[in-house]
């Protein structure tokens, strides 16, 4: 049974170039979450999409990031225009609910170096 | 600001011993907690969640939350050199805030 799926799993790019983060979920999971994870900030919570409908973007950094998943198989996050700051690895991550207690199980990740 | 902190460590625990990992947050409002194991340059693993005050136990792994000191706490028993790993703790009200973790070395 597959898990949390994420392209690229590596992506090195110049800064202002935009980026693309891809992620399917896992089947039957209804919960989405992107995180970021960097040695300063540890992980943050970016969105998260419950039945495709994004609940909570407060921890998007700023508008050059966007987030969308367009059905329940499937979600992006763009950054444009990336900055050497957005340099981290993005882990997404679904659960079968929001409730406290769903575990939610993570993706690989991608680890984006913006140069 | 809803916080999570731990002690960043390295923790090192000989082979064998109970590693204690410690875990505060800032948030009374939070009403599960979670400890993730991760493997360097791996994914967040799910451990153990809590939301009573008191123990659960799960094998060799055992949760302690103490929501009126706003702490909740991991023992790992009869520790492996497996068990080396960052531990992240985290709570969650209407989201989840993680920790920036805890670095565990099991000394063979």
């Amino acid at each position: 049974d597959a898990g949390v799926i994420q392209s690229p799993r590596h992506e090195v790019t110049e800064m202002g170039q935009e980026v693309t983060l891809r992620c399917k979920p896992i089947s039957g999971h209804n919960s989405l979450f992107w995180y970021r994870q960097t040695m300063m900030r540890g992980l943050e919570l970016l969105i998260y999409f419950n039945n495709n409908v994004p609940i909570d973007d407060s921890g998007m950094p700023e508008d050059r990031f966007s987030a969308k998943m367009p059905n329940a198989s499937f979600s992006t996050l763009k950054i444009q225009p990336s900055e050497p700051r957005d340099s981290a690895v993005y882990f997404c991550a679904s659960s079968s609910g929001t409730s406290g207690n769903n575990e939610q199980f993570f993706g690989p990740g991608t680890r984006l170096t913006v140069l | 600001q809803k916080e999570v902190e731990q002690n960043s460590g390295p923790l090192s625990v000989p082979e064998g011993a109970i590693a204690s990992l410690n875990c505060t947050y800032s948030d009374r409002g939070s009403q599960s907690f979670f400890w993730y194991r991760q493997y360097s340059g791996k994914s967040p693993e799910l451990i153990m969640f809590i939301y009573s005050n008191g123990d659960k136990e799960d094998g060799r792994f055992t949760a302690q939350l103490n929501k009126a000191s706003q702490y909740v706490s991991l023992l790992i028993r009869d520790s492996q050199p497996s068990d080396s790993a960052t531990y992240l703790c985290a709570a969650r009200d209407d989201k989840i805030i993680f920790g920036k973790g805890t670095r565990l070395h099991i000394l063979p």
